[in-house]
């Protein structure tokens, strides 16, 4: 059974500095990584899904890197802005199906 | 332009009543999924249809039921609401499987059973 843990829970740090938020996964047999971020209120937005043949994906300031061995998979956002704030969710397939997700980190950037 | 949006964004309810959430999606996608996200934020899922067929059904109370008319429709029902049914119910879907691509998810119903 797969499980996804992410760490820290929570996370505060100042304005323009660069971040890594951590999730790992019991099962290394899967599909794909993705990650998401759900502000307030709102739904989630995927923001990277990472193949298992691939090591790393980039979009703007996000980089997300997978290391299927090992069970981990990191997201670093550089030059962190106030509007990065949000709970950041990682997730796994357990089948072609069903997707586990971590309870998120939750981060909150100090103008 | 909502990819997918789901109906009503707050619904409080008493304990016993028969409520119902809506969804609809137009990302042409051929799977659709219902969460549930509880009170420490934990998201699990419920159910999932494909092409209007059941995949995943899981260890879900038979008070909840899915439906789902057509393949950009999948409405959850549930009959004789407890307290513990408050949380927060995604609807997701996702072309294919979601094991296999990416997630779309809605803003999420509120719902408070009192």
């Amino acid at each position: 059974k797969q499980e996804v843990t992410q760490i820290p829970a929570a996370l505060s740090v100042p304005e323009g500095e660069n971040l890594v938020l951590n999730c790992s996964f019991t099962d290394s047999a899967i599909y794909n990584l993705q990650w998401f971020r759900q502000d307030p209120g709102k739904g989630l937005t995927s923001l990277l899904l990472i193949q298992s043949s691939q090591r790393e994906q980039t979009s703007g300031r996000l980089n997300a890197s997978l290391d299927k061995s090992s069970g981990r998979s990191t997201l670093y956002i550089a030059a962190s802005q106030p509007g990065d704030s949000a709970t950041y969710l990682c997730a796994v397939p357990e089948s072609e199906t069903k997707i586990i997700f971590g309870k998120g980190t939750r981060l909150h950037i100090l103008p | 332009d909502t990819a997918v949006s789901q109906t009503p964004k707050y619904l409080v309810t008493q304990m016993g009543n028969d409520k119902s959430i809506k969804c609809e999606q137009n990302l042409g996608h051929d799977t659709m999924y219902w969460y549930k996200q509880d009170s420490k934020k934990f998201l699990k899922i419920m159910f999932s249809y494909n092409n209007k067929e059941l995949i995943i059904n899981e260890t879900v109370p038979n008070r909840f039921s899915p439906k789902s008319p057509d393949k950009a429709h999948l409405n959850l029902h549930i009959n004789s609401l407890e307290l513990g049914d408050s949380a927060v119910y995604f609807c997701a879907s996702s072309q294919g499987t979601g094991g296999l691509s990416p997630l779309h998810f809605g803003n999420g119903t509120r719902l408070t059973v009192t």
